[in-house]
């Protein structure tokens, strides 16, 4: 069974903080996409990594892809409270019957003004 | 474009019943994706449907079923229900080529609570 580790599970902070959150595995994936969920509404796509070493930038968020393709990290500059909601990481197993999108339990992330 | 649409949007029931619970995925997709969301579980994958067809199905029992329609749309099927089955249950669609960098396009939920 292929898992994987978010951290921190929570995590509150000021507006203008940096943030990084952590998604971890000991399973390779084909690709590692990044979700965000707002209260009520379905998770919503912000990135996908397939190379190994992979970095993206969207505005103030930044995607890098492990390596090994086993973890992966999303670091927020300057946090707005706009930011705010559930972070989810989710990987493609890299082939076999198997195939599906395993998710993380996610991070929840509060930004205060 | 229209989003992938789920009904309904609240269901109240009690144990021992069934829920069927319904999505429209995005015009032109052809794949649809049930999903899990319980308190502290995260997204736990349920079943994947493609061109009418179940590909792949997570680590639930029998009870959780469903199917696929000609127009792609889906339903998802839980018998004989437990309180644990309470839930927010995501359905996603998505274009199966090149599947694993698509991005899966998520409905709002059904929250399903059992009394």
């Amino acid at each position: 069974t292929q898992l994987l580790e978010q951290s921190p599970q929570f995590l509150s902070i000021q507006e203008g903080e940096n943030l990084t959150v952590y998604c971890n595995s000991s399973s390779v994936f084909s690709s590692l996409q990044w979700y965000r969920q707002e209260p009520g509404e379905g998770p919503v796509l912000l990135v996908t990594v397939v190379t190994g070493g992979e970095v993206k930038k969207l505005k103030r968020l930044t995607f890098q892809f492990g390596d090994a393709r086993k973890d992966s990290s999303l670091h927020i500059t300057a946090a707005q409270p706009g930011d705010t909601g559930l972070y989810l990481c989710a990987g493609w197993n890299s082939g076999g019957s198997n195939y599906k999108l395993t998710f993380g339990k996610g991070t929840l992330l509060t930004v205060n003004p | 474009e229209a989003g992938v649409t789920q009904s309904p949007t609240h269901l109240i029931k009690t144990r021992g019943q069934q829920a069927t619970l319904r999505c429209s995925p995005i015009s032109g997709h052809t794949s649809v994706y049930w999903y899990q969301q319980a308190l502290g579980l995260g997204l736990q994958f349920l079943l994947w449907y493609d061109e009418g067809e179940e590909r792949n199905r997570g680590n639930f029992p029998p009870r959780f079923s469903g199917r696929q329609f000609p127009n792609y749309s889906s339903e998802l099927n839980v018998n004989a229900l437990e309180l644990e089955d309470s839930a927010l249950y995501l359905c996603a669609s998505s274009s199966f080529l090149g599947l694993s960098n698509q991005p899966q396009h998520f409905g709002d939920g059904t929250r399903l609570s059992i009394l």
